[in-house]
């Protein structure tokens, strides 16, 4: 089955600090890909596509200069969470969308990084 | 605007008997409908999807739900739980030629031994 990877898993940061999340489709390639965060105990929200070449489409009330999102190839799309604060603190989780024909319109989603604002 | 409701927060279970996790869906079209199931600190897993076809979906780790298109339903349900089966359960759709998931709001299984 299609693997989507991200790195790290896992990120412990100073406030003010950036920290830069990858998101890798391993087997397949990826036009599209979005970017999830994921609150305790709460569903997954939306934050943006990212659609490779071209600049992303964030979800109303997501800071595009706060969230950095950067797809350059097909298989590559990372999140920069510019000057982090606390209240970034989240699980962030990332999917790439297949256009395969056995999998047209699937997300295919990464195992989550988990990042904690000092 | 795309919803999708499920009205449990958690559905509790003993080892063995059936279990069933519900969602309803509101979405203009035909929709693609999914389940996925998360473990703690891990990102979703695919369990089953309906696109066209039979309403009832077979998918991973014994897991079926069926689509009804009248009641807007698509329930997830397994014949006979297990512990393992444990973790957080999400229903999603999709719009026909949408690109974005719309999640449910989760429910958290518990199977009892």
């Amino acid at each position: 089955g299609a693997v989507v990877s991200q790195h790290p898993s896992w990120v412990i940061c100073k406030s003010g600090t950036s920290v830069k999340i990858e998101c890798r489709s391993l087997d397949f390639q990826a036009t599209t890909m979005f970017w999830y965060r994921q609150f305790p105990k709460q569903s997954l929200m939306l934050m943006a596509t990212s659609n490779e070449g071209s600049k992303a489409t964030y979800e109303q009330g997501v800071e595009k200069d706060k969230f950095l999102i950067n797809h350059a190839s097909l298989t590559l799309s990372t999140l920069t969470v510019t000057s982090a604060h606390p209240e970034d603190s989240s699980f962030y989780i990332c999917s790439a969308r297949a256009t395969t024909r056995s999998s047209y319109n699937e997300q295919f989603f990464g195992p989550g990084t988990r990042l904690t604002v000092l | 605007a795309q919803s999708v409701a499920q009205p449990e927060d958690q559905v509790n279970v003993a080892e063995g008997n059936p279990l069933t996790v519900k969602c309803t869906y509101s979405v203009s079209g035909n929709p693609y409908l999914f389940w996925y199931v998360q473990y703690p600190n891990r990102g979703l897993q695919f369990l089953l999807k309906y696109i066209t076809g039979d309403n009832l979906v077979k998918g991973s780790y014994g897991f079926e739900a069926e689509f009804n298109k009248s009641q807007t339903s698509f329930h997830l349900k397994k014949p006979s739980a297990l512990v393992s089966d444990s973790a957080l359960y999400f229903c999603a759709v999709s719009p026909t030629g949408f690109q974005k998931l719309v999640f449910g709001t989760g429910t958290r299984l518990l199977v009892s031994p």
